[in-house]
């Protein structure tokens, strides 16, 4: 089955490095997704790394995935105030459809 | 570019009634669109899959008849709660796939959501 966890809340000071990290179940996933969402809107994608890639950098969002473990995290460089929200990390099947699989969530909250 | 609207983005309705929500995708075509919904707090639950032209596919426990879905073409899906009750309250959000080639076709773009309370 899928299942994919979050830990649910995260605290770091403005300027710091924030690691939200993500476990998932299912090893035939294509592509691995963090998603955004701040209080009351839609989903932000923010990045996305194919199953065969190990690390992926995008400006201040480095993603790492350890296909091993089924472990992925996003790192947030310089976080900001602006930073603070939910992130979801996704789990997607090609072929499947494309459903995605959500993770639990997990709350940043960027302090001064 | 990949963007996705959605209306209402609020909607405020009596029970027994039924309440129609848009999603379209605005400057690119959508073969699939899905509907979510999500609880306070949680996470974003998976309703039903739309592909344009033909009939949805529901997740287990989500009731077709209930939350009716039409996706007549590459831009427009709408999710009609009929009969709404309040424990239907919830935020719905809408995501689009589509693209030409390459991930954007993997990739899921989504609405900014509709909130609905059901008094």
């Amino acid at each position: 089955g899928e299942d994919v966890e979050q830990s649910l809340f995260l605290s770091v000071r403005e300027g710091d490095s924030s690691v939200i990290n993500c476990t998932y179940t299912d090893s035939s996933s294509t592509y691995l997704y963090w998603y955004k969402q701040e209080p009351g809107a839609g989903l932000q994608l923010l990045t996305y790394i194919f199953s065969n890639m190990d690390m992926k950098q995008d400006q201040r969002l480095t993603v790492l995935l350890n296909k091993k473990d089924k472990h992925l995290s996003l790192r947030i460089a310089d976080t900001q105030t602006g930073d603070s929200a939910i992130y979801f990390c996704a789990e997607g099947l090609t072929g499947g459809g494309n459903k995605l699989t959500f993770g639990t969530g997990t709350q940043l909250k960027v302090e001064l | 570019g990949a963007v996705v609207s959605q209306h209402p983005s609020w909607v405020i309705c009596k029970s027994g009634t039924s309440v129609k929500i848009e999603c379209r995708s605005l400057d690119f075509q959508a073969t699939t669109m899905f509907w979510y919904r999500q609880f306070p707090k949680q996470s974003l639950m998976l309703m039903a899959t739309s592909n344009e032209g033909s009939k949805a596919t529901y997740e287990q426990g989500v009731e077709k008849d209930k939350f009716l879905i039409n996706h007549a073409s590459l831009t427009l899906s709408t999710l009609t709660v009929t009969s709404a009750h309040p424990e239907d309250s919830s935020f719905y959000i809408c995501s689009a796939r589509g693209g030409t080639s390459g991930s954007n076709q993997e990739t899921q773009y989504f609405g900014p959501g509709t909130r609905l309370l059901v008094l």
